[in-house]
């Protein structure tokens, strides 16, 4: 397993367009993140998942965001009529529940750019 | 309200020299903090953590220290390398990570120069 991946890397859509976004996480990891990044700022949590259960959302996950990870392993993030403040850097992280299950690793991210 | 606060937004250091790069923390309910570093264009990668029952913990360049007492922790790496040019992320989690979240900083940018 070669770590965390994000699909797409990149993606520009026009204001008011709906977007999807995939991650798949470390194979043996039970729990899955979605955080948030813009510039000059340092990664914002969203929400997360162990195994298919979403435990935790952020203030920050308004109705237009909803997020799945359906069987428990890959996990989709979804943006309804995007807004230009959607723009940002979309990250995703895994970790084991037990030893060490704070230490998060990351994936590549993907950058949203709204027009 | 910031909880992780990373205030130099950058550091300039030259190769062979130590780094040092702070952070410091409001909320006294952390037990785990963890440093990253991020180069452009890639995620985040973990290097290196500390629970709250230690003070110290190292691995090979890398050095992480914690005072409690003060809510700040630092990260050394000695000695710098040119490698070593990236952004450095301060993060925190608290309730022995029951929580799930990391908490970030704004981060530190450092430049080693040869």
């Amino acid at each position: 397993d070669t770590g965390v991946s994000q699909d797409p890397r990149h993606k520009i859509t026009k204001r008011g367009q709906n977007v999807t976004f995939r991650c798949d996480p470390i194979s043996e990891h039970n729990r899955l993140y979605w955080y948030r990044q813009t510039l000059g700022q340092g990664p914002e949590f969203l929400t997360y998942f162990q195994n298919e259960a979403q435990l935790e959302k952020s203030r920050l996950l308004s109705d237009r965001f909803s997020a799945e990870r359906p069987k428990g392993s890959f996990s989709t993030l979804e943006i309804q009529r995007t807004e230009q403040g959607d723009s940002a850097m979309y990250l995703c992280a895994s970790s084991q529940v037990g030893a060490s299950e704070d230490e998060q690793y990351f994936g590549p991210g993907t950058r949203l750019t709204v027009t | 309200d910031q909880q992780v606060k990373q205030n130099s937004p950058s550091l300039s250091v030259q190769e062979g020299r130590i780094s040092i790069l702070n952070c410091d923390y409001t909320n006294s309910m952390f037990d785990y903090f963890l440093w990253y570093k991020k180069y452009p264009a890639e995620g985040p990668t973990f290097l290196i953590s500390i629970s709250s029952i230690k003070d110290k913990n190292e691995d090979g360049r890398f050095t992480v220290f914690l005072n409690k007492s003060a809510k700040h922790l630092s990260l050394h790496i000695v000695p710098s390398q040119p490698g070593d040019s990236a952004v450095y992320f301060c993060a925190a989690s608290g309730y022995g990570g029951s929580q799930g979240n990391l908490i970030f900083g704004k981060g530190t940018k450092l430049s080693v120069k040869p």
